[in-house]
């Protein structure tokens, strides 16, 4: 079957750097994404890896290991507003076509 | 419209009625989902539209569940005889469906939030 591993909560204090990370166990893998939810809102796009490597937009950065199916979010400069679930989300392809399958989403807590 | 948009923002039924939730993508947007949040939880997908037609229904938890799209823009969810564990936040998602390696990013509506009493 298809399934993903994050950890449940992460708590961090503002200014530091966090570190969410994902596992993944699928078939047809084609991408790992990350979208935050804030409490009450829907998810809002954050980035989105297809091959190897890091990718950099202003604080947040993601990355991806095809070979160890793994990859994470990473937040530096903590800010109190970065408080929110964040899921990691695989896209694959399969006999219908391609389809996301979001993980249980990890909730960052950021003291002050 | 500029984003996803759907309606009714809330709804509170009771037991056993059935309830109909509306879902308007983003104009151009061929591909449109619907996914179930409970309380606290992760998302849990339900169905996929490619167009008007549904490759994916294997997120459908039961046959009270049913969801339609017309004109390859709004899509409609159903819940028939809904159940006080169909209380949830619904949300459906639109995206452009380009092909092997392309993001696809999905861009979510607001939700209803669909409580049964």
């Amino acid at each position: 079957g298809q399934s993903l591993e994050q950890p449940s909560e992460v708590t961090a204090v503002e200014g530091a750097i966090v570190q969410i990370n994902c596992t993944y166990q699928t078939s047809g893998f084609y991408g790992l994404s990350w979208y935050q939810q804030h409490d009450g809102g829907a998810p809002t796009f954050l980035s989105y890896n297809a091959l190897d490597g890091l990718e950099e937009t202003g604080r947040f950065s993601s990355f991806l290991s095809r070979s160890d199916s793994y990859g994470y979010l990473l937040l530096q400069e903590l800010q109190m507003k970065d408080s929110a679930s964040y899921f990691c989300a695989v896209r694959v392809l399969n006999t219908g076509g391609f389809k996301t399958i979001f993980g249980a989403g990890t909730r960052l807590f950021v003291k002050a | 419209g500029a984003g996803v948009s759907q309606s009714p923002s809330n709804k509170v039924t009771e037991k056993g009625k059935d309830v109909e939730l509306r879902c308007d993508p983003i104009s151009g947007h061929t591909a449109l989902y619907w996914y179930r949040q409970s309380l606290g939880q992760g998302l849990e997908f339900l169905i996929y539209f490619q167009g008007n037609s549904a490759p994916d229904k294997s997120g459908l938890p039961s046959d009270r569940f049913s969801a339609e799209r017309t004109g390859g823009s709004v899509s409609t969810l159903t819940i028939q005889r809904t159940q006080q564990e169909d209380s949830a936040v619904y949300l459906c998602a639109s995206s452009l469906v380009t092909g092997q390696g392309v993001d696809g990013t999905q861009y979510f509506g607001p939700g209803t939030r669909l409580l049964v009493l």
